[in-house]
This record gives C-alpha cells, sequence and structure tokens, in this order.
C-alpha cells in the first residue's frame, strides 16, 4: 500500500524568503512523484514530476522539487516566494500500476 | 485546446435521486479517474480507469458506479446519493505513467 504525508498543515512565509513545502512518501517499486498547485475556486494545476535520472526536477513557475530515495522524500521548493504563490500545495505519488495517492495538502501563504 | 471538461460544475440535489456527472477529454489518455476533495482530507481517489472497459475501485469507492465505454468518458454515477456525499469532484485523465490533467471540479451539495 502507498502513502504520502505532507506534515505541515500551513507553511507562512515572508516574500522574497525561500520557500519549502515537505513531502514523504511510501510507494510499492519505482515511484513516480507529482507535485500540484490548486488556488481558489479552481482546479490542480501541475508543477513538476519526478519520473528517474537527476534528483533535482525544476519545473513551473520557479519551483524545483529534490529527491531523496533514502529518507523517501521529495520536498519543494522556491528559493524567493511570491505573494501570488499563496496556495494549496499537493505532493501526489504514484505506483507501479498507475495509481495515484495525494496528500493532504499544503496551504502557503506568502504575505508581502 | 487541450482538456478535461465536467458537467455540471455546480449541483445541489436531495438525498436518493440518482444523478450522473459527466467527464470527457480530448487528448486521447487512455488513463482517468475521479477523485473528491474535503477540507483536511486532501484528494481522494474513487475510481480510476487505466483503458476502455478497465476500471478499478480507488480508496473511496462505496456509494459511487463508474463506466468506460468509450475513451474520452468517464461518468460518476451516484445511484442513491447521501449527504456524506456533499464533496468538491474531480476527474482527470493522463497518458499511462505520465502527468495527470484536472477539469475544473464539480462542487455537489446533497441535502
Amino acid at each position: 500500500a502507498q502513502s504520502v504525508a505532507q506534515p505541515e498543515d500551513q507553511v507562512n512565509v515572508a516574500e522574497g524568503n525561500p520557500l519549502t513545502v515537505k513531502c514523504t512518501y511510501s510507494v510499492s517499486g519505482n515511484p513516480y512523484l507529482f507535485w500540484y498547485v490548486q488556488y481558489p475556486n479552481r482546479g490542480l494545476q501541475f508543477l513538476l514530476k519526478y519520473i528517474t535520472g537527476d534528483n533535482l526536477v525544476k519545473g513551473s513557475y520557479g519551483f524545483e522539487a529534490e529527491f531523496n530515495k533514502s529518507q523517501t522524500s521529495f520536498h519543494l521548493k522556491k528559493p524567493s516566494a511570491l505573494v501570488s504563490d499563496s496556495a494549496l500545495y499537493f505532493c501526489a505519488p504514484r505506483d507501479s500500476w498507475g495509481k495515484f495517492q495525494f496528500g493532504a495538502g499544503t496551504q502557503v501563504v506568502v504575505t508581502p | 485546446e487541450a482538456q478535461v471538461t465536467q458537467n455540471p460544475r455546480y449541483l445541489i440535489t436531495v438525498t436518493g435521486k440518482k444523478l450522473t456527472v459527466t467527464c470527457s477529454q480530448n487528448m486521447n489518455h487512455e488513463y482517468m479517474s475521479w477523485y473528491r476533495q474535503d477540507p483536511g482530507l486532501g484528494l481522494r481517489q474513487i475510481y480510476y480507469s487505466m483503458n476502455v472497459e478497465v476500471t478499478d475501485k480507488g480508496d473511496v469507492p462505496e456509494g459511487y458506479k463508474v463506466s468506460r465505454k468509450e475513451k474520452r468518458n468517464f461518468p460518476l454515477i451516484l445511484e442513491s446519493p447521501s449527504p456524506n456525499q456533499t464533496s468538491l469532484y474531480f476527474c482527470a485523465s493522463s497518458a499511462l505513467g505520465d502527468t495527470q490533467y484536472f477539469g475544473p471540479g464539480t462542487r455537489l451539495t446533497v441535502l
């Protein structure tokens, strides 16, 4: 059985400061790892994914994530947060059978 | 434009009245899935389909049915809705193993 944990319900950061949203996972077989973002009253938008290769993955809007196999983590990062980054972020591992598992989500609040 | 569409976007109904939420994608994706989103619980998968005529239960399938007669359509059926099915529902599609694309969501209220 697969599982995913986003340990922080909310992350508060000042604009211009680095942003980190944490994710740990448990997936049978090789993991496929995704991050999605949900803006208010909108559907989910794809940010980035790790399938194989380089452990540092770069995605949309200046976000990146680092795959750490030994710690089974896939933390999302942005070097300099913007107020417009305020949204709900979901980590979503996918197993080799095609089933996605979404975390509970982390609300990011960026203050001016 | 590549997209996933859902209808209706908003629905208020009463307990026990059968309803169907339609989902359609124009990207020729094999994989389609339904999720419900509830505060504090994130997205939970209801059913998914790896291809036509192939469907499988997700984490919370009770009270729901799906069918996949055509590649582009994946309707979600609530035969006898109950208030605990009040939620925000998302349909998604993807090529196998690839990024999921989500529909705009359907907000369902069951009275």
